[in-house]
């Protein structure tokens, strides 16, 4: 059965350092693997996502992630922080198996300090 | 970009009432139509999923008869939540997705969500 674990619940971050959100999948077909984030009030927004093409995937907002299959990871990474990156951030995965429905990670609440 | 919409954005109610939630889609088809509930500081879980003109499937352990869903055309899905009770208080989020994608390759299913609606019971 598919899973997603985020092995963080809260990240914290000064403003202009990088930012590692972490991530790993339990798959059994070539999964689909998205990261989404979730602002207050607002609804979910898709950075990235890989789709079985080149394995690392550029996203919205300077945001990055690498598909490692040896390790079964898809970690968020983006170069340095900004105060409104301060967000909820949601690792998903969907394949064959599941139907293509996407089974959602626990979240990673990313914090900015000034 | 893909832009679904959900009415209302809060709503609170009394117990034992039903509270409709209406999810659309803007600015294209969805041919599916997903409902999740999201706990308090805790991920989605998805409820069920609806296709245009046919019955909705649901996740185990979720009332059918309770979050009754309809998606009568391509644009609109409801989830109405009946005879409510307080713990059906959280967070409900819908999303959509437009067959076209997968259909064009575009593999791994986006699916564009609403901004949720918050449900309180008294």
């Amino acid at each position: 059965a598919q899973s997603v674990t985020q092995l963080d619940s809260h990240v914290s971050v000064s403003e202009g350092t990088p930012v590692l959100l972490r991530c790993n999948y339990s798959s059994s077909y070539s999964p689909s693997l998205f990261w989404y984030v979730q602002h207050p009030n607002k609804g979910l927004q898709l950075l990235l996502k890989y789709t079985s093409a080149a394995t690392l995937v550029k996203g919205i907002n300077g945001f990055e992630a690498e598909f490692k299959k040896s390790e079964t990871s898809f970690h968020l990474t983006k170069p340095s922080a900004h105060m409104s990156d301060a967000a909820e951030y949601f690792c998903v995965v969907s394949d064959m198996d599941s139907s293509y429905k996407l089974i959602f990670g626990s979240g990673t609440r990313l914090l900015v300090r000034p | 970009g893909a832009v679904v919409s959900q009415h209302p954005s809060r709503v609170i109610c009394k117990s034992g009432t039903s509270v409709k939630i209406e999810c659309r889609s803007l600015d294209f088809q969805a041919t599916t139509m997903f409902w999740y509930r999201q706990f308090p500081k805790k991920s989605l879980m998805l409820m069920a999923t609806s296709n245009e003109g046919s019955k909705a499937t649901y996740e185990q352990g979720v009332e059918k008869d309770k979050f009754l869903i309809n998606h009568a055309s391509l644009t609109l899905s409801t989830l109405t939540v009946t005879s409510a009770h307080p713990e059906d208080s959280s967070f409900y989020i819908c999303s959509a997705e437009w067959w076209g994608l997968r259909l064009a390759g575009e593999g791994g299913e986006t699916q564009y969500f609403g901004p949720g609606t918050r449900l309180l019971v008294l």
